[in-house]
């Protein structure tokens, strides 16, 4: 099966950057994706990586090294929204089947 | 707002019975993910659907069943509902069976079984 972990919960200053880490052991890994999920809402996509390196999208980064099975979320210039849960999900692949794996979630709580 | 839409958005259900969730996927898209996110977890992948056949299934037992739709709606299905069944259940929809880059998740159904 998959393994992944990250931090259960971090917090951070209005203004900061804050990096949430993922590792991840697999087989047949075919991408890694960040998730932000308010209290009582949906996930909303916010970064996928298949290739080793940094993905960068406003405010917020993705890192990938699937050597290591490691990934990280940077969240730069906080803001009070993004306190939030974060989930990193790695995808599998085998016999044309994809099948996403989520982490348990970081809970970031941004304070002033 | 994602045009992902699930019903009902809250359900109480007893024990050993059974129960249907539905999801409208959002316009163009041919690929339904189903997930059981039980409180303070992540969300556990149960299966997913592309052009109306189950194209991938996580670790759950076969009274999790579903079906796709050729308007590529999707029904999530649990039979002899037991009391860990109660979570918030997500639908994702996407494109191209599972290999895109980004699923769009509905507000999702909460279960309670009681």
């Amino acid at each position: 099966g998959q393994n992944i972990d990250q931090p259960t919960e971090m917090t951070a200053t209005e203004g900061a950057i804050v990096q949430i880490n993922c590792t991840y052991q697999t087989s047949g890994f075919n991408g890694l994706f960040w998730y932000q999920q308010h209290a009582g809402e949906a996930p909303t996509f916010l970064s996928y990586n298949v290739l080793d390196g940094l993905e960068e999208k406003g405010r917020f980064s993705s890192f990938l090294s699937r050597s290591k099975g490691y990934s990280y979320l940077l969240l730069k210039e906080l803001q009070m929204k993004d306190s939030a849960s974060y989930l990193c999900a790695v995808r599998t692949a085998s016999g044309g089947s994809y099948i996403p794996t989520f982490g348990r979630g970081t809970s970031l709580i941004v304070h002033p | 707002e994602t045009g992902v839409t699930q019903s009902p958005t809250h359900l109480i259900k007893t024990r050993g019975q059974q129960v249907t969730l539905r999801c409208s996927s959002q316009s163009g898209h041919n690929t339904v993910s189903w997930y059981q996110q039980a409180l303070g977890q992540g969300p556990q992948f149960i299966f997913q659907y592309y052009r109306e056949e189950e194209n991938g299934r996580g670790n759950f037992p076969p009274r999790f069943s579903g079906l796709q739709f050729p308007n590529y709606s999707s029904e999530l299905n649990v039979n002899a509902l037991e009391l860990d069944d109660s979570a918030l259940y997500l639908c994702a929809s996407s494109w191209g069976g599972g290999a895109n880059t980004e699923a769009f998740f509905g507000q999702g159904t909460r279960l309670t079984v009681v």
